[in-house]
C-alpha cells in the first residue's frame, strides 16, 4: 500500500506564474488536508477536503489559492500569480475517516515550492 | 485559541545520552498528541501518539508523556544516535476537530 505521494517534490517559479501541487492519498482514504510550512515555523492548516466536496477551508486565503479534490485523480492545490512570500513547503495528509481514535492523518513527502 | 510551544527550538547533545523534548499547550482540551519526525528535505514520520486518555506511550528508545492539565508532553529518547538527528514537531488535535496545531519545533543534532 503506497503512502501519500505529492508531486512535485520541487517546484520554481516565478512572480506571477501559478503553482499547482498534487496530492494522491493512501488506497482507501478519502480526506485530505493540506498544511503550509514557512521557514524555521511549524505548519499551519490550510485546508480540508473530502471528495468533490471543501469541508473547511479557513486556513487557506481568500485570494490566489485554491484548492480541489475530484471523484477522479489527486487532490490539486493551486496557487495563482505567485508572490515571493508563497516559497514555503507545502504538506498534504490523509486520512480513512475524520473523527474518532482511528484517524490519523498520513503525511506525504511535501512539495518545496521556491519564487524567485 | 490553542497555542503548541516547543522548546528548546534546538539542542545539540553527544552520542548516548538521554535527553527531552519538550512540548507545551495553552488549551487543555485536546483530543490527541502526536509527536514527529521530519528530516531535512523530507516528509513527516509519526513517531508516538498519546490519546487524551493516556498518560504516555512507547516505541522503542522513545517514550511521550501527557500532562493535559499542566498542557504538557515530553518526548524522552534513550541512548540518544546520530541517526536520531533530526527536527521533532509535536502537534495537538483539538477535541471534535480534524486540524492538528502544530509547535514550530526541536532541532536536535547528535554528535558522533
Amino acid at each position: 500500500n503506497a503512502g501519500v505521494m505529492q508531486n512535485p517534490r520541487h517546484l520554481v517559479r516565478r512572480r506571477g506564474q501559478e503553482a499547482r501541487l498534487r496530492c494522491s492519498p493512501m488506497k482507501g482514504h478519502s480526506h485530505v488536508y493540506w498544511y503550509r510550512q514557512l521557514p524555521e515555523e511549524g505548519l499551519k492548516f490550510m485546508v480540508y477536503l473530502q471528495k468533490e466536496n471543501i469541508i473547511d477551508e479557513s486556513g487557506m486565503p481568500k485570494e490566489r489559492f485554491s484548492a480541489e479534490f475530484p471523484k477522479e485523480g489527486p487532490s490539486i492545490l493551486r496557487i495563482q500569480q505567485v508572490v515571493r512570500g508563497d516559497s514555503a513547503a507545502y504538506f498534504c495528509a490523509s486520512s480513512q475517516v475524520a473523527g474518532g481514535p482511528t484517524d490519523t492523518q498520513y503525511f506525504g513527502p511535501g512539495t518545496r515550492l521556491t519564487v524567485l | 485559541k490553542q497555542e503548541v510551544t516547543q522548546i528548546p527550538a534546538a539542542l545539540s547533545v553527544p552520542e548516548g545520552e538521554n535527553l527531552v523534548l519538550n512540548c507545551s499547550f495553552t488549551d487543555s482540551a485536546i483530543y490527541n498528541l502526536q509527536w514527529f519526525r521530519q528530516d531535512p528535505g523530507k516528509g513527516l514520520t509519526s513517531l508516538l501518539l498519546i490519546q487524551s486518555s493516556q498518560r504516555e506511550q512507547t516505541s522503542g528508545r522513545l517514550n511521550a508523556s501527557l500532562d493535559k492539565s499542566s498542557g504538557r508532553s515530553t518526548l524522552y529518547i534513550a541512548a540518544s544516535q546520530p541517526g536520531d538527528s533530526a527536527t521533532y514537531l509535536c502537534a495537538v488535535r483539538m477535541d471534535s476537530n480534524y486540524q492538528l496545531i502544530w509547535g514550530a519545533g526541536t532541532k536536535l543534532i547528535i554528535k558522533p
